[in-house]
């Protein structure tokens, strides 16, 4: 089992750019979720799917789409990349078989928008 | 809005000293506390998922104790080593929120041979 899998593991943007990144999971989780880490602030929860068909806000939504393609996978979109989303990206899933809603992360994706 | 502090945010220490950090939450509506160990370039992972008031847990040196009435959780580490340097997050489930988690915003732990 690879577990949660994320691409691009590193990104240059320049401001006004798009992007996907890409998440996956091979954990048959129900749920899946996307943070953003900044120094000194700890995860932040930009969006959820608490299931197939569902998306719901987080916390920083602002700036950003997702999209639930399917159970495995979970993008999240940047239409128009500015300098404060620049930060490190992980993507989460939860669901049976993790008891309590224990989360297990992906890799992680650098984001730099210049 | 829901709270989750950390302190302190960040501590060094020696080899083989031991050390503690306090996570506290909202103690409404709690689910489960959980703690993250999260070393440099790699993602986070679970350590202790915690449900009950008074739990303990124990993973080798690190333990963790839970009280949900005042809304706080310590983790204790015994014999701190080079290798358990690393940011500790801790997050809080509450019932009305489904599987998502509130984390606090880490105590970074540096462990100095």
């Amino acid at each position: 089992n690879a577990g949660v899998t994320q691409t691009p593991k590193f990104q240059v943007l320049k401001t006004g750019q798009s992007m996907t990144l890409q998440c996956a999971q091979d954990m048959n989780h129900n749920s899946m979720y996307w943070y953003r880490q900044d120094p000194g602030m700890g995860l932040r929860l930009i969006y959820y799917s608490a299931s197939e068909g569902t998306t719901d806000k987080g916390e920083v939504p602002n700036g950003y789409n997702v999209s639930r393609l399917n159970k495995r996978e979970f993008s999240l979109r940047l239409e128009s990349a500015a300098p404060s989303q620049t930060s490190v990206y992980f993507c989460a899933s939860s669901g049976r078989g993790a008891p309590y809603n224990e989360q297990f992360f992906g890799p992680g994706t650098r984001l730099t928008v210049l | 809005i829901l709270n989750v502090e950390q302190s302190p945010q960040s501590l060094h220490v020696q080899e083989g000293d031991s050390t503690n950090f306090t996570c506290s939450f909202p103690s409404s509506n709690f689910y489960a506390l959980h703690w993250y160990r999260w070393e440099t370039a790699k993602s986070p992972e679970a350590l202790f998922v915690m449900t009950l008031n008074g739990d303990e847990k124990k993973k080798g040196r690190i333990s963790a104790t839970l009280n949900t009435k005042e809304g706080y959780s310590y983790l204790y580490i015994k014999g701190s080593q080079p290798e358990d340097s690393a940011t500790y997050l801790c997050a809080f489930n509450d019932d009305n929120q489904g599987g998502k988690l509130i984390f606090g915003q880490g105590t970074e732990l540096s462990v100095k041979p």
